[in-house]
């Protein structure tokens, strides 16, 4: 079935440095989905993109999908200690949604 | 809005025994989903609906069953639970079209020893 691998699994990060999580398919996507999941919470919807290059913005973070489709990226700019969690890519294609395992991300003050 | 309500939130079972989730969701949404979390696994899709009374299996559904009679509860069932089905597990809901963000529950922490 579908798979998408997603790196680092972990990303121990000094607060105000930048963090970036990639998400790559051997399959070309409809769509790719990014959640975040807080320590002991569920995952959160973040965003959504369909567009081959696109490039979306929420304050700090940065989302990018891959010219065919493959790949996608989150960027963190400045972190901050609200940052920390596990960000999950989740991958559309011909099927549900296929999740990630996930980027852990650790924020040091 | 509740959103999406798991119950129950904590449960330890012996193995054997079986037991049933419950998600409720209040967002009239279509599609339903059960996952599964372990450490280092990410999330993965036991079993979906995409309406009221179908369902559809997901990445790892042995050992569980399905139902949804309404339109706004999905059940999850464990008939003869096994310490491999010891996890955390997440109910899920969207909108009619699969390429809707899912919205979450609270999870359901369930261990079998």
């Amino acid at each position: 079935g579908q798979q998408v691998m997603q790196i680092p699994q972990y990303q121990h990060v000094q607060e105000g440095e930048d963090f970036t999580t990639y998400c790559n398919s051997s399959t070309t996507l409809s769509n790719i989905q990014w959640y975040k999941q807080r320590p002991g919470g569920h995952p959160v919807f973040l965003i959504q993109l369909v567009k081959s290059g696109e490039v979306k913005k929420q304050k700090r973070l940065t989302f990018q999908f891959g010219e065919a489709k493959k790949n996608s990226s989150l960027h963190i700019t400045a972190t901050q200690t609200t940052d920390v969690g596990t960000y999950f890519c989740a991958a559309q294609g011909n099927t549900p949604l296929v999740f990630g395992k996930g980027t852990r991300l650790s924020v040091i003050a | 809005n509740a959103g999406v309500t798991q119950t129950p939130k904590f449960r330890v079972l012996k193995t054997g025994q079986s037991m049933t989730l419950l998600c409720a969701q209040d967002m009239n949404h279509e599609y339903m989903y059960w996952y599964r979390q372990d450490p280092g696994m990410g999330l993965r899709l036991i079993h979906y609906s995409v309406g009221e009374g179908t369902t559809a299996k997901g990445e790892v559904p042995d050992g569980y069953n399905v139902s949804r009679l309404k339109k706004q509860n999905f059940l999850l069932g464990l008939e003869s639970a096994a310490p491999s089905q010891t996890s955390v597990y997440f109910c899920a809901s969207s909108q009619g079209t699969r390429s809707q963000p899912q919205h979450f529950g609270d999870g359901t922490r369930l261990s079998i020893l």
